[in-house]
């Protein structure tokens, strides 16, 4: 089945500067990835989302890119603030609701 | 900001004991699905469904757990027998389900402690 891998565990920023997390995937018929935060103790709050038929998507600070061949994709923050500080987990999936697989998930930290 | 809705938020077992929790998904989504998040942040997707049938299952839930999405009706995730290590945060998350829209969207969960 398939396998999602984050591979950064934690990540470290300054105030301002852009945060990159980056993850993999090894079902070529995954079609949809979103993007989940979790702050402490609180439930996974929907971030964004790219799907197979582009390779870039962009809202305001985020940017999440997807290369198909690599099986790779990407979220990118620009412009870092603290209140991004959280986990953020990637996942990969079929449209239609099947099940999504996630990621172990990265502890962003923006510090001043 | 989400609203499916989970009860109760926390939840404390003997082994051996059952445990059962509740989820309203969000008015009109039809796909449910219920994922286990462990204290290493690890998910495990347990069950889906869309309407009242029963989309995918793992083993462990078919064995050990009770899961049902009548209508008109909170959907329900019941543990049997709990153990020891059913301890995690339990996660309930609704969707639109199938089409172009298929985001997903999760409730504040119900936190299983099992002792």
């Amino acid at each position: 089945g398939e396998k999602v891998e984050q591979h950064q565990s934690t990540l470290s920023v300054r105030e301002g500067d852009s945060a990159v997390i980056n993850c993999t995937y090894t079902d070529t018929a995954s079609s949809y990835f979103p993007w989940y935060k979790q702050e402490a103790g609180k439930s996974l709050h929907f971030v964004i989302d790219i799907r197979s038929n582009v390779d870039r998507k962009q809202s305001q600070r985020l940017t999440v890119l997807l290369d198909k061949k690599a099986k790779r994709f990407s979220l990118h923050i620009t412009a870092t603030q603290p209140e991004d500080s959280a986990i953020y987990f990637c996942a990969a999936g079929y449209q239609g609701g099947r099940a999504l697989i996630f990621g172990t998930g990265t502890t962003v930290s923006v510090s001043p | 900001n989400s609203k499916v809705i989970q009860t109760p938020r926390y939840l404390v077992k003997g082994q051996g004991q059952k445990a059962k929790m509740r989820c309203i998904p969000e008015k009109g989504h039809p796909v449910v699905f219920w994922y286990q998040q462990n204290k290493n942040n690890e998910f495990k997707f347990l069950i889906n469904f869309q309407n009242q049938e029963v989309l995918q299952q793992i083993d462990m839930t078919e064995k050990r757990f009770s899961a049902e999405c009548p209508s008109n009706s909170p959907c329900s995730l019941e543990i049997q027998s709990s153990e020891a290590g059913d301890s995690a945060l339990y996660l309930c998350a609704s969707s639109p389900g199938t089409g172009a829209n298929t985001e997903v969207f999760f409730g504040k969960g119900t936190r299983l402690t099992v002792v």
